[in-house]
């Protein structure tokens, strides 16, 4: 079975101070790794994901992850935040193996960006 | 990749009444999967929904309480059945498409 833990439940920062939500994550077999953002009062959209190769993944938006397999790792950066970043984030895995597919989710960490 | 239609996108409902969530996908997928969001909490999965056989519950999660419908590889219906206030939650349905999850809109439902 999966698992994925979020270590922070509240993270607030300043504008444009620097970000990182941390999240790690168990499994007996290789995952797939996912950021979500979930805006107030809208639906989930993906951030980023990990399936395979370079270790770092960025987003459009100027977030990044970086999965560490010795560390089980998969924790969100952003250099500098800006107020429209305030949302719920939440990290998510799913086991790569068979056809099967679901989410594990953590239980998600608010992002607040105080001015 | 895939939309997701859902609705109602929100209600407000007595106790002991029951909703159905519907969620239309804009292709064919094997696998639906719902999920429940409880006020401040993550996502828990209530049950994997394939066609033509009985949906797959979670722990915690009954068919009684939660009937799902999946008469199509497009198409699913969760039921909220004879609610009380701790039902109160946002619904999502998911699919997979290749590697990524997508998402309903949810469906915030309050019961009273």
């Amino acid at each position: 079975a999966q698992s994925v833990t979020q270590l922070d439940s509240q993270v607030p920062v300043f504008e444009e101070a620097p970000v990182e939500l941390r999240c790690n994550y168990s499994s007996s077999v290789s995952v797939y790794l996912f950021w979500y953002v979930q805006y107030p009062n809208q639906g989930l959209q993906l951030l980023l994901k990990y399936l395979s190769g370079s270790t770092l993944v960025e987003s459009i938006n100027g977030f990044e992850a970086e999965f560490n397999k010795s560390q089980t790792s998969f924790h969100l950066r952003k250099p500098s935040v800006h107020i429209s970043d305030t949302a719920e984030y939440f990290c998510a895995v799913t086991e790569i193996s068979g056809s099967a597919r679901q989410l594990t989710f953590g239980s998600g960490t608010q992002l607040t960006v105080l001015p | 990749s895939a939309v997701i239609s859902q609705k109602p996108s929100r209600d407000i409902c007595q106790r002991g009444t029951s909703l159905t969530i519907q969620c239309q996908v804009d292709s064919q997928v094997t696998m639906m999967f719902w999920y429940r969001q409880q006020p401040g909490q993550s996502l828990t999965l209530i049950a994997t929904a394939n066609q033509g056989s009985e949906a797959t519950y979670e722990s915690g999660f009954v068919i009684d309480k939660f009937p799902i419908s999946r008469p199509n590889l497009t198409f699913s219906t969760l039921t909220v059945s004879n609610m009380s206030p701790e039902d109160s939650s946002i619904y999502l349905c998911s699919v997979f498409s290749g590697t990524e999850a997508f998402f309903g809109q949810g469906t915030r439902l309050t019961v009273v």
